[in-house]
């Protein structure tokens, strides 16, 4: 395993931009999470797919984020019109196909500096 | 709603010494899992430790053990023999055993090693 990856690393952005982020989970990991962490706090989580269907979102995901994962492979977070509130360190996971198994293993995450 | 509290926002130990790390949640139900997750400063989240709340058999793993008590509704996390590298933020999390996807997490606790 080559572990999961996200890109870019770094993003700074003026507000009212849009921004996409990419995760690419372990290989065969058939869940996969997002979360968003501010400083000094634990993750929030925000989204959830199980192949490419998303069973889950948080309320914190506004009408203007919007998440994909075609074809149950990599995913990407998109924020539309980005606000200086979105400013965080945005996180990946991902866990295997096993119920019993279901560790979630992170990426080293995206932080968003929005202006 | 499950809750994790992490009341020690920051921890020192002298390198070799042993520390212990409070993790305390709440919730009705009777099965779920805990976790304890680790995260240096370059911010990529590791797991450390994991129980299963039916598991009456404390986990460990190498230097690092817990001590659950799931009357108390408590999950502390002891490190033995602590090392510069130990230094992180240290986060506390839950996860129902009815939910795949969401992890509910502390708010973290400071992790400093005296040298």
């Amino acid at each position: 395993d080559t572990g999961v990856s996200q890109d870019p690393r770094h993003k700074i952005t003026k507000r009212g931009q849009n921004v996409t982020f990419r995760c690419d989970p372990i290989s065969e990991h058939n869940r996969l999470y997002w979360y968003r962490q501010t400083l000094g706090q634990g993750p929030e989580f925000l989204t959830y797919f199980q192949n490419e269907a998303q069973l889950e979102k948080s309320r914190l995901l506004s009408d203007r984020f919007s998440a994909e994962r075609p074809k149950g492979s990599f995913s990407t977070l998109e924020i539309q019109r980005t606000e200086q509130g979105d400013s965080a360190m945005y996180l990946c996971a991902s866990s295997p196909r096993l119920i019993d198994t279901d560790t979630q293993y992170f990426g080293p995450g995206t932080r968003l500096t929005v202006l | 709603a499950q809750t994790v509290t992490q009341s020690q926002p920051e921890m020192s130990v002298q390198e070799a010494e042993t520390v212990t790390l409070s993790c305390t949640y709440d919730t009705s139900e009777s099965d779920y899992y805990l976790f304890w997750y680790k995260q240096p400063p370059s911010r990529q989240m590791i797991l450390v430790i994991r129980q299963e709340a039916y598991k009456q058999q404390n986990a460990t793993e190498n230097r690092f053990s817990v001590n659950f008590q799931k009357a108390a509704k408590s999950f502390s996390l002891k490190i033995s023999d602590s090392q510069l590298g130990d230094a992180a933020m240290y986060f506390c999390a839950y996860r129902s055993m009815d939910s795949n996807y969401q992890l509910i997490w502390g708010a973290g606790t400071k992790l400093i090693i005296k040298p």
